[in-house]
Protein backbone atom coordinates (compact mmCIF):
# COMPACT_ATOMS: atom_id res chain seq x y z
CA UNK A 1 0.00 0.00 0.00
CA UNK A 2 1.60 3.37 -1.00
CA UNK A 3 2.20 6.33 1.77
CA UNK A 4 1.33 9.51 2.08
CA UNK A 5 2.61 11.26 -1.05
CA UNK A 6 3.69 15.32 -0.85
CA UNK A 7 4.91 16.93 -3.96
CA UNK A 8 6.68 18.78 -4.22
CA UNK A 9 9.55 17.65 -2.38
CA UNK A 10 11.11 21.24 -2.21
CA UNK A 11 10.23 24.95 -3.11
CA UNK A 12 12.34 28.14 -3.30
CA UNK A 13 9.47 31.08 -3.95
CA UNK A 14 9.69 34.92 -3.36
CA UNK A 15 8.11 36.88 -0.57
CA UNK A 16 4.87 38.06 -2.03
CA UNK A 17 4.21 35.33 -4.40
CA UNK A 18 1.87 32.29 -3.92
CA UNK A 19 2.56 28.37 -3.28
CA UNK A 20 0.20 25.69 -3.48
CA UNK A 21 1.42 21.98 -2.09
CA UNK A 22 -0.34 18.70 -2.80
CA UNK A 23 -0.80 15.61 -0.76
CA UNK A 24 -2.23 12.23 -2.03
CA UNK A 25 -3.36 10.05 1.03
CA UNK A 26 -2.78 6.57 1.91
CA UNK A 27 -5.84 5.01 0.09
CA UNK A 28 -8.95 4.74 1.74
CA UNK A 29 -8.03 7.41 4.47
CA UNK A 30 -10.36 10.07 4.47
CA UNK A 31 -8.60 12.67 6.82
CA UNK A 32 -6.14 14.82 5.71
CA UNK A 33 -4.25 17.27 8.42
CA UNK A 34 -1.48 19.70 7.40
CA UNK A 35 1.07 21.17 9.83
CA UNK A 36 3.88 23.64 9.97
CA UNK A 37 7.08 22.32 11.64
CA UNK A 38 9.93 24.56 12.08
CA UNK A 39 12.55 24.45 14.27
CA UNK A 40 12.26 25.11 18.55
CA UNK A 41 8.26 24.88 17.30
CA UNK A 42 7.60 21.07 16.55
CA UNK A 43 4.79 20.31 14.19
CA UNK A 44 2.05 23.92 14.43
CA UNK A 45 -1.68 22.18 13.24
CA UNK A 46 -3.08 23.74 10.26
CA UNK A 47 -5.97 22.58 9.06
CA UNK A 48 -7.46 19.00 8.88
CA UNK A 49 -10.26 18.22 5.95
CA UNK A 50 -12.18 15.45 6.38
CA UNK A 51 -14.68 14.19 3.35
CA UNK A 52 -13.69 17.61 1.15
CA UNK A 53 -14.85 19.40 3.87
CA UNK A 54 -12.70 21.70 6.58
CA UNK A 55 -13.36 19.71 9.90
CA UNK A 56 -10.38 21.55 12.32
CA UNK A 57 -8.40 24.85 12.12
CA UNK A 58 -5.66 26.23 14.02
CA UNK A 59 -4.01 29.48 14.80
CA UNK A 60 -2.40 30.08 11.54
CA UNK A 61 -3.07 33.42 9.20
CA UNK A 62 -5.89 33.22 6.75
CA UNK A 63 -3.07 33.31 4.53
CA UNK A 64 -3.26 29.73 4.60
CA UNK A 65 -6.05 27.77 3.14
CA UNK A 66 -6.39 24.13 1.74
CA UNK A 67 -9.24 21.75 -0.13
CA UNK A 68 -9.70 18.50 -0.24
CA UNK A 69 -10.53 16.69 -3.31
CA UNK A 70 -13.48 13.73 -3.82
CA UNK A 71 -10.13 11.57 -4.20
CA UNK A 72 -9.01 12.59 -0.79
CA UNK A 73 -6.50 14.73 -2.13
CA UNK A 74 -5.69 17.54 -0.55
CA UNK A 75 -3.72 20.83 -1.56
CA UNK A 76 -2.53 23.45 1.01
CA UNK A 77 -2.40 27.21 -0.45
CA UNK A 78 -0.59 29.94 1.01
CA UNK A 79 -0.10 33.52 -0.51
CA UNK A 80 1.33 36.54 0.05
CA UNK A 81 4.42 34.51 0.96
CA UNK A 82 6.82 35.74 4.21
CA UNK A 83 10.19 35.05 5.26
CA UNK A 84 8.81 33.33 8.33
CA UNK A 85 6.47 31.00 6.53
CA UNK A 86 9.92 29.16 5.22
CA UNK A 87 9.26 25.65 7.01
CA UNK A 88 8.57 21.76 6.45
CA UNK A 89 5.00 21.51 5.29
CA UNK A 90 4.04 17.77 6.34
CA UNK A 91 0.48 16.54 5.28
CA UNK A 92 -0.69 13.32 7.34
CA UNK A 93 -3.47 10.72 6.53
CA UNK A 94 -5.59 8.93 9.28
CA UNK A 95 -8.28 6.10 9.48
CA UNK A 96 -8.83 5.95 12.84
CA UNK A 97 -8.69 7.85 16.05
CA UNK A 98 -4.83 8.49 17.06
CA UNK A 99 -2.70 7.33 14.38
CA UNK A 100 -1.74 9.46 11.40
CA UNK A 101 0.46 8.67 8.94
CA UNK A 102 2.66 11.32 7.68
CA UNK A 103 4.29 12.25 4.31
CA UNK A 104 8.11 13.07 3.87
CA UNK A 105 7.08 16.29 3.54
CA UNK A 106 7.73 19.60 1.21
CA UNK A 107 10.20 22.01 2.63
CA UNK A 108 9.25 25.32 1.37
CA UNK A 109 11.82 28.07 1.61
CA UNK A 110 11.19 31.52 0.91
CA UNK A 111 13.66 34.53 0.09
CA UNK B 1 -0.42 28.41 24.27
CA UNK B 2 1.59 25.09 23.89
CA UNK B 3 -0.67 22.39 25.30
CA UNK B 4 2.12 19.23 24.71
CA UNK B 5 5.45 20.30 26.40
CA UNK B 6 8.96 18.46 25.82
CA UNK B 7 11.06 20.45 28.20
CA UNK B 8 14.24 18.47 27.31
CA UNK B 9 15.42 19.08 23.63
CA UNK B 10 17.70 16.75 23.48
CA UNK B 11 19.36 13.49 25.31
CA UNK B 12 21.88 11.64 24.96
CA UNK B 13 22.21 7.86 26.02
CA UNK B 14 24.50 4.87 25.87
CA UNK B 15 23.86 2.07 23.84
CA UNK B 16 21.80 -0.63 26.11
CA UNK B 17 21.05 1.72 28.82
CA UNK B 18 17.28 3.11 28.82
CA UNK B 19 16.50 5.93 27.44
CA UNK B 20 13.73 8.05 29.01
CA UNK B 21 11.66 10.58 27.06
CA UNK B 22 9.18 12.92 28.61
CA UNK B 23 6.61 15.08 27.80
CA UNK B 24 3.66 16.85 29.69
CA UNK B 25 0.16 17.69 28.53
CA UNK B 26 -2.15 20.46 29.95
CA UNK B 27 -5.60 19.70 28.89
CA UNK B 28 -7.16 16.76 31.28
CA UNK B 29 -9.48 16.20 28.17
CA UNK B 30 -7.19 14.35 25.21
CA UNK B 31 -7.80 11.13 25.46
CA UNK B 32 -5.18 9.48 23.04
CA UNK B 33 -1.47 9.96 23.35
CA UNK B 34 1.39 8.86 20.93
CA UNK B 35 4.68 9.01 20.28
CA UNK B 36 6.28 9.59 16.84
CA UNK B 37 9.87 9.07 15.68
CA UNK B 38 11.65 11.57 13.14
CA UNK B 39 14.80 11.32 11.08
CA UNK B 40 15.83 14.50 9.41
CA UNK B 41 14.33 14.72 5.79
CA UNK B 42 11.19 12.15 6.72
CA UNK B 43 8.31 13.04 7.87
CA UNK B 44 7.26 11.55 11.49
CA UNK B 45 6.03 7.68 11.61
CA UNK B 46 4.37 6.48 14.10
CA UNK B 47 5.93 4.62 17.23
CA UNK B 48 3.43 4.16 20.00
CA UNK B 49 0.37 4.75 21.56
CA UNK B 50 -1.67 4.66 24.69
CA UNK B 51 -5.54 5.53 25.53
CA UNK B 52 -6.20 7.31 28.82
CA UNK B 53 -7.91 4.53 29.87
CA UNK B 54 -4.52 2.92 30.11
CA UNK B 55 -1.39 3.70 32.18
CA UNK B 56 0.98 1.27 30.07
CA UNK B 57 1.50 -0.06 26.85
CA UNK B 58 4.55 -2.02 25.32
CA UNK B 59 5.89 -2.87 22.12
CA UNK B 60 9.06 -4.77 21.71
CA UNK B 61 11.44 -2.48 22.91
CA UNK B 62 9.04 0.42 23.49
CA UNK B 63 7.19 1.12 26.92
CA UNK B 64 4.61 4.11 27.14
CA UNK B 65 3.56 5.32 30.34
CA UNK B 66 0.94 7.80 31.41
CA UNK B 67 0.06 9.23 34.58
CA UNK B 68 -3.24 11.20 34.37
CA UNK B 69 -2.83 12.65 37.28
CA UNK B 70 0.43 14.07 37.06
CA UNK B 71 -0.88 14.91 33.03
CA UNK B 72 2.61 13.14 32.20
CA UNK B 73 3.83 10.87 29.48
CA UNK B 74 6.65 9.39 29.04
CA UNK B 75 8.38 6.60 26.29
CA UNK B 76 10.84 3.99 27.47
CA UNK B 77 12.99 2.41 25.57
CA UNK B 78 15.36 -0.40 26.40
CA UNK B 79 17.49 -1.13 25.34
CA UNK B 80 18.52 1.68 23.08
CA UNK B 81 20.19 1.25 19.59
CA UNK B 82 21.89 3.37 17.35
CA UNK B 83 19.11 3.38 15.09
CA UNK B 84 17.12 4.94 17.76
CA UNK B 85 18.71 8.26 17.01
CA UNK B 86 16.16 10.25 15.88
CA UNK B 87 13.74 13.29 17.27
CA UNK B 88 10.74 12.08 19.17
CA UNK B 89 7.60 13.76 19.33
CA UNK B 90 4.88 12.89 21.71
CA UNK B 91 1.18 14.24 20.71
CA UNK B 92 -2.53 13.87 21.92
CA UNK B 93 -5.55 13.66 20.44
CA UNK B 94 -8.26 16.04 21.47
CA UNK B 95 -10.29 17.58 18.56
CA UNK B 96 -7.21 17.78 16.65
CA UNK B 97 -3.52 16.52 16.96
CA UNK B 98 -1.26 18.74 19.60
CA UNK B 99 2.61 18.14 19.42
CA UNK B 100 5.24 18.92 21.61
CA UNK B 101 8.67 20.39 20.31
CA UNK B 102 10.47 17.18 20.22
CA UNK B 103 13.73 15.77 22.02
CA UNK B 104 16.28 14.71 19.86
CA UNK B 105 17.91 11.35 21.35
CA UNK B 106 21.26 10.34 20.61
CA UNK B 107 22.41 6.52 21.23
CA UNK B 108 26.19 6.45 21.82
CA UNK B 109 27.75 3.35 20.31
Amino acid sequence: KAGVTQTPRYLIKTRGQQVTLSCSPISGHRSVSWYQQTPGQGLQFLFEYFSETQRNKGNFPGRFSGRQFSNSRSEMNVSTLELGDSALYLCASSLEQGKAFFGQGTRLTVV
Amino acid sequence: DQQVKQNSPSLSVQEGRISILNCDYTNSMFDYFLWYKKYPAEGPTFLISISSIKDKNEDGRFTVFLNKSAKHLSLHIVPSQPGDSAVYFCAASGNQFYFGTGTSLTVIP
